[in-house]
């Protein structure tokens, strides 16, 4: 069974540094793409960036170039998403998915990781 | 990048009424075009890929068709277990894109 499972909720200060990650088990996870995306509260779905993590080729959505880094370790298949310095605005559910390219869908999410960045 | 502009964003129906939702993109996408579901306090679902392929287990009622910029997404009788956010999203070398979502409500 594919799964992707992700690390705890996360209650924060602006400024602090944070590394959030998504273990993937049940399928070759060196074959496919993994995404994150952002939900924040009340709000839509919005597409941050990819791995590959048999290469860590990474692409990111323009809008959060910069702000955060993706990357993974594919010897313990899991993929991360980090801050280097929280804003309040970072508030939010991430979610990572898997990223099919045949058809070109999100087929499998993770649960979701409630970050809270607050003072 | 390329924008999707889904409308209504929100609307209400009665049990058994047919739903429409649409998504425009702002410029040709094909059919790389998918429809999620979501519920509250839940990941999104896959529901509908190549904007009109039906997900393996989702029920027929749910539907998608368009290519190049508009596309449509449709219950054809809308169930209580229905209630949800729809997203559009479109796929273009790797950037994603979601639309705005539509909360479908029973009246």
């Amino acid at each position: 069974e594919v799964q992707l499972v992700q690390s705890g909720a996360e209650v924060k200060k602006p400024g602090e540094s944070l590394k959030i990650s998504c273990k993937g088990s049940g399928y070759s996870f060196t074959s496919y793409w993994i995404g994150w995306v952002r939900q924040m509260p009340g709000k839509g779905l919005e597409w941050m960036g990819i791995i590959y993590p048999g290469d860590s080729d990474t692409r990111y959505s323009p809008s959060f170039q910069g702000q955060v880094t993706i990357s993974a370790d594919k010897s313990i298949s899991t993929a991360y998403l980090q801050w280097s310095s929280l804003k309040a605005s970072d508030t939010a559910m991430y979610y990572c998915a898997r990223l099919q390219v045949v058809p070109a869908a999100i087929d499998y999410w993770g649960q979701g990781t409630l970050v809270t960045v607050s003072s | 990048d390329i924008q999707m502009t889904q409308s209504p964003s929100s609307l209400s129906a009665s049990v058994g009424d047919r739903v429409t939702i649409t998504c425009q993109a702002s410029q040709d996408i094909s059919n790389y075009l998918n429809w999620y579901q979501q519920k509250p306090g839940k990941a999104p679902k896959l529901l509908i890929y190549d904007a009109s392929n039906l997900e393996t287990g989702v029920p027929s009622r749910f539907s998608g068709s368009g290519s190049g910029t508009d596309f449509t997404f449709t219950i054809s009788s809308l169930q209580p277990e229905d209630i949800a956010t729809y997203y559009c999203q479109q796929y273009d070398n790797l950037a994603l894109t979601f639309g705005g979502g539509t909360k479908v409500e029973i009246k």
